[in-house]
């Protein structure tokens, strides 16, 4: 099976900068991927890490560690429309997805 | 644009009620999902579709079956409603593509109270 952690809650500054680690352990793997939800809102894709090293998108940035089966997704210059819930997801096998709780980010000014 | 959409953003059912979740993509995607999301518990996989008249069990498919008798439409049933499938259900598509990077679009979501 498969089985993700990150934290539940994370607050951090407008303006700057904010790490959301994810661990995970699974029988299966092919990559990691970031995905935002809003309140109210659907989850959207952010990332997808196959390679070890780091991918960057704008502000977002996302992280793998294969050996380390860990992974972590880095917001810079935050911004209070940041404010939302961020999961990492592992692929496995049959086009499936498994989601980690998610972590509640909080913008404060 | 990607577009997932599902049939009712709000539902109240009774107890022992059949209940029927539609969901509808407009993107010829081979795989359609749905998920079931409870505070602390993130996004639960119920059962999955890869392909017209397939479908493979989730994580927690007790209580739940699903139809898929054409590409773009995925139904998710309740056969007999009870109180702890009061949860918020997301259902998404994907295309199918080699190498992991199954990208998930998301429909808005139905909030099911069952009462």
């Amino acid at each position: 099976g498969q089985s993700l952690e990150q934290p539940s809650e994370v607050t951090a500054v407008e303006g700057a900068i904010v790490q959301i680690n994810c661990t995970y352990q699974t029988s299966g793997f092919y990559g990691l991927s970031w995905y935002q939800q809003h309140d109210g809102g659907a989850p959207t894709f952010l990332s997808y890490n196959a390679l070890d090293g780091l991918e960057e998108t704008g502000r977002f940035s996302s992280f793998l560690s294969r050996s380390d089966s860990y992974g972590y997704l880095l917001l810079q210059e935050l911004q209070m429309k940041d404010s939302a819930s961020y999961f990492c997801a592992v692929s496995g096998g049959y086009q499936k997805v498994t989601f980690g709780t998610g972590t509640k980010l909080q913008v404060i000014p | 644009d990607v577009k997932v959409t599902q049939s009712s953003r709000y539902l109240v059912k009774r107890t022992g009620e059949k209940v029927f979740l539609e969901c509808v993509q407009d993107m010829d995607h081979e795989n359609m999902f749905w998920y079931r999301q409870d505070p602390g518990l993130g996004l639960r996989l119920i059962y999955f579709s890869y392909d017209v008249k397939m479908k493979e069990k989730g994580d927690i498919p007790e209580g739940y079956s699903v139809s898929r008798e054409k590409k773009e439409r995925f139904s998710l049933i309740l056969e007999s409603a009870s109180t702890n499938q009061t949860s918020m259900y997301l259902c998404a598509s994907s295309f199918s593509l080699a190498g992991g990077r199954y990208e998930q679009y998301f429909g808005p979501g139905t909030r099911l109270t069952v009462t």
